[in-house]
């Protein structure tokens, strides 16, 4: 069955560091994808699209992989801060472009 | 440049009645999407629109439909509530679809008892 797994539920770090998500998916084939950010009570807010001919994407702090031997999108936030803290979504399209997947998503708490 | 909209913000209904959200899209962006958001099941994809036509669907009934008009705002209606159609509607616009940057609404908050 087609699945797209975040890690962990939850994740914390220590302010400064970086943090690392990850984004498993089997049985898809997409051609490009996507994370997003979603505080409690709001919609989610893009962040990244990375397509599958490109290995790395960077913006700010921000870095987003995506391997696709491994069928694997790696997300960075370097530095954290507090203000990080919110829970990230890692969503795909299914190669035809028709439908839209989003991840279980990974809460991240930043610990000032 | 206003974001996008969604009315109403809160819904509470009854189990076998309809209900019909509505979504004004951020100008110029001819491209609206619907999602459902539940703490079981996450955020799942109901339906794209663009240019008033329905152009990608997902894996939900017949009572979840939806139609798009001429200023490019959407409405999404529901028939025959369910106690499981309890969720977040969350819709968002884009200037060319799903393989573009999406922007998220605020959401609608349904309830059904």
């Amino acid at each position: 069955s087609q699945k797209i797994e975040q890690n962990s539920e939850a994740l914390n770090i220590q302010e400064g560091k970086t943090a690392t998500l990850t984004c498993n998916y089997t049985n898809y084939s997409p051609a490009y994808l996507q994370w997003y950010r979603q505080d409690p009570g709001r919609g989610p807010v893009f962040l990244l699209l990375i397509r599958e001919n490109e290995k790395e994407k960077r913006k700010e702090r921000l870095k987003v992989t995506f391997d696709t031997t491994l069928k694997q999108s790696l997300f960075h936030i370097t530095a954290s801060q507090p203000a990080d803290s919110a829970t990230y979504l890692c969503a795909l399209d299914d190669a035809t472009g028709n439908q839209f997947y989003f991840g279980t998503g990974t809460s991240l708490t930043v610990i000032p | 440049k206003a974001g996008v909209t969604q009315t109403p913000r809160y819904l509470i209904k009854t189990r076998g009645q309809q209900v019909t959200l509505s979504c004004s899209p951020i100008s110029g962006h001819r491209s609206v999407s619907w999602y459902q958001q539940t703490p079981g099941q996450g955020l799942q994809f109901l339906f794209e629109y663009f240019s008033e036509t329905q152009r990608n669907k997902g894996n939900f009934p017949g009572r979840f439909s939806g139609r798009q008009f001429s200023n490019s705002r959407s409405e999404m209606n529901v028939s025959t509530l369910e106690l499981g159609d309890s969720a977040l509607y969350l819709c968002a616009s884009s200037l060319v679809g799903l393989v573009d940057e999406q922007f998220f609404g605020p959401g609608t908050r349904l309830t059904v008892l």
